[in-house]
């Protein structure tokens, strides 16, 4: 079955240090793969998405993920973080013979200043 | 402005009452979608529709129901069945449903039900 792991819940980091946060699917075919932030108490905002070509995906607010097949992996970086980053990130798979987007359990981002 | 709204944004309710949630897009969007989210699950998903009178169960089905009588509208009442109601609700849509599609989900502000 198809699965989405966050294995970080919860990440502290300071203003200005940069940020990675781990991603692991486990999906057969080529996968279809989302970032998505959420502020609290609302909805999710698309940060990026992979679907073919170069494994390096650029999205809003500055952030970046890679795709690496081997290690089944899709990792969220920003060289430098600011306040108003700290938010939950969800990674997200879509598959289409389910027809739907399956999504990790979330890592919450706190930022120190 | 285009975009999804959910009403209300907080709700109230008695346990063994329904509770109907809205759901609107003026996104001409021909999928829509109902997801739940509780702490440290992510979100899961409820119902989905491709098309209008055509609707889908997703992975947590049970007891919750949803029409699709209109493109804009999809809304979910949360039945007195549903055991374990109290969730932050999330609807979203996306262009279209097709098979191979990989069209993004664009999601609503939310709806936090709580059962008291």
């Amino acid at each position: 079955a198809q699965s989405v792991t966050q294995p970080d819940i919860h990440i502290t980091v300071s203003e200005g240090a940069s940020l990675e946060l781990r991603c692991n699917y486990s999906y057969g075919a080529t996968p279809y793969l989302f970032w998505y932030v959420q502020s609290p108490g609302q909805g999710l905002q698309l940060l990026l998405k992979y679907f073919s070509g170069d494994t390096l995906v650029q999205g809003i607010k500055g952030f970046e993920a890679e795709f690496k097949r081997s290690q089944s992996s899709f990792n969220l970086r920003k060289p430098s973080v600011h306040w108003s980053d700290a938010a939950e990130y969800f990674c997200a798979v879509f598959h289409t013979g389910g027809n739907k987007l399956t999504f990790g359990t979330g890592t919450q981002l706190k930022v120190e200043l | 402005d285009g975009g999804i709204t959910q009403s209300p944004k907080y709700l109230f309710r008695k346990e063994g009452q329904n509770v109907t949630l809205s759901c609107e897009q003026n996104l001409n969007h021909d999928a829509m979608y109902w997801y739940r989210q509780d702490p440290g699950q992510g979100l899961r998903l409820i119902y989905y529709s491709q098309i209008v009178n055509d609707f889908q169960k997703g992975d947590i089905a049970e007891g919750y129901s949803v029409s699709r009588e209109k493109k804009e509208s999809f809304p979910l009442t949360v039945t007195s069945a549903q055991k374990n109601p109290t969730a932050f609700y999330l609807c979203a849509s996306s262009l279209t449903h097709l098979e191979l599609s990989t069209d993004t989900q664009y999601f609503g502000p939310g709806t936090r039900l709580t059962v008291l």
